[in-house]
């Protein structure tokens, strides 16, 4: 079973428009991290939130944790076509913090 | 700066022939593992291991068999394949398991089942 679920599954928008993907999990967890996979490639980490943080920016990157409500969102602003990809979040789960389950993925376009 | 390589790239088997999947990094990092990634199923732990010598499974372990040769090396092994177990494998590492380090990720192995 999943325990993070992106929502939307795919996203379309235009350069320079910003893209907010969501992530909602089911279990109590230490942290939550957000990586990118391109098209044919391994995925790339981009950020990661524990659970005791609400907010965290990296460059163009904003993430948020809710963890009363079990989600968290990852906005990319001022998107460019060179975003373009898929996006997950995988969450490690407290108490078994080597298990990293991911959730399906979002896939980003970004027309130019 | 070569990270996580694994081998093959690609690899066609037939119902039944059994493959090695090899992955190495050059970080220095004590954990490892082994994902499968399916279509609209994001990506399942197969195998991990937390420390030279020492394995474990993970989501999606049978059918499988792993080996930590040493600190460097990871393998993954199909001892008779199946049509099921098509997909793409990740090998990755990372410094101390999954309670605030990166993981890094190879660049996957395409795996046909015929």
């Amino acid at each position: 079973s999943q325990q993070g679920e992106e929502d939307p599954q795919a996203l379309s928008i235009q350069e320079g428009e910003n893209a907010t993907m969501n992530c909602s999990y089911k279990t109590s967890i230490n942290n939550l991290q957000w990586y990118r996979q391109n098209s044919g490639r391994g995925l790339v980490h981009l950020i990661l939130i524990r659970s005791n943080e609400r907010e965290k920016h990296s460059g163009r990157l904003r993430v948020t944790l809710d963890t009363s409500k079990k989600s968290s969102s990852l906005l990319i602003t001022a998107s460019r076509a060179a975003d373009t990809a898929s996006y997950f979040c995988a969450t490690a789960k407290t108490g078994s913090a080597r298990q990293l389950t991911f959730g399906s993925g979002t896939q980003l376009t970004v027309l130019p | 700066n070569a990270g996580v390589t694994q081998t093959p790239k690609f690899q066609v088997l037939k119902t039944g022939q059994s493959m090695t999947l090899q992955c190495a990094q050059d970080m220095n990092h004590n954990s490892m593992y082994w994902y499968r990634q399916d279509p609209g199923m994001g990506l399942r732990l197969i195998y991990y291991s937390a420390s030279e010598g020492t394995t474990d499974k993970g989501e999606v372990p049978n059918g499988y068999n792993v080996s930590r040769l040493n600190k460097r090396e990871f393998s993954l092994r199909l001892e008779s394949a199946a049509p099921s177990q098509t997909s793409v494998y990740f090998c990755a590492s990372s410094s101390d398991g999954f309670s605030g380090n990166t993981i890094y990720f190879g660049e996957g192995s395409w795996l046909t089942v015929v």
